[in-house]
């Protein structure tokens, strides 16, 4: 069945960058966009982008533009979410997360999460 | 597109009956899922298109709705259920999600 692990948790220091990777396995990686959602302590969820795996082409939200690149590694079945210059309230659970159908937006299978804790 | 959600807080009992709102503030057509999350776990996908059961999803859970107002339904709480729910819609780009209304026992 569809699985889908993410990297650990990890601490990083304002301005600094952090690399979350999203392994899946159970499914053929390049049929489904991977997506990345974040979800602050005790706060609801956001849309932060999305990868094609098969094109490479990525779709990245407002917010996030200047800061996110999303990449993956087709041998290997990963996607990696890195979000720089970081900032406070950068603190957040990143999950990442499969659409149901190729090129939707209904996220179907879902990582565990990655809490990125950002401290000086 | 904005998803309000009501109520942010509810009380219910095993066994009962709940229901849960979703309002866009503009027309979705049924582009819109429900999820629930646990404490410490990722959402789960329970509905999409508005009123399409997720596979493996007990049949306890039902959505409705379409244009701006959407409902989740629960027929009969499990203590399973206990958790919080979320829409979001993806009828405009960036999806979004409403702020989500967690359900606990009474």
């Amino acid at each position: 069945q569809v699985q889908v692990v993410q990297s650990g948790a990890e601490v990083q220091k304002p301005g600094a960058s952090v690399k979350v990777s999203c392994e899946t396995s159970g499914y053929t990686f390049t049929d489904f966009y991977i997506h990345w959602v974040r979800q602050a302590p005790g706060q609801g969820l956001e849309w932060m982008g999305r990868i094609n795996p098969n094109s490479g082409v990525t779709n990245y939200a407002q917010k996030f533009k200047d800061r996110v690149t999303m990449t993956r590694d087709t041998s290997i079945s990963t996607a990696y979410m890195e979000l720089a210059r970081l900032k406070s309230d950068d603190t957040a659970v990143y999950f990442c997360a499969r659409d149901l159908v190729y090129g939707d937006y209904y996220f179907g299978s879902w990582g565990q999460g990655t809490l990125i804790t950002v401290s000086s | 597109i904005q998803l309000t959600q009501s109520p942010s807080s509810l009380s219910a009992s095993v066994g009962d009956r709940v229901t849960i709102t979703c309002r866009a503030s503009q027309g979705i057509s049924s582009y819109l899922a429900w999820y629930q999350q646990k404490p410490g776990k990722a959402p789960k996908l329970l509905i999409y298109a508005a009123s399409t059961l997720q596979s493996g999803v007990p049949s306890r859970f039902s959505g409705s709705g379409s244009g701006t107002d959407f409902t989740l339904t629960i027929s009969s709480l499990q203590p399973e259920d206990f958790a919080t729910y979320y829409c979001q819609q993806l009828n405009s780009y960036p999806p979004t999600f409403g702020q989500g209304t967690r359900l606990e026992i009474k």
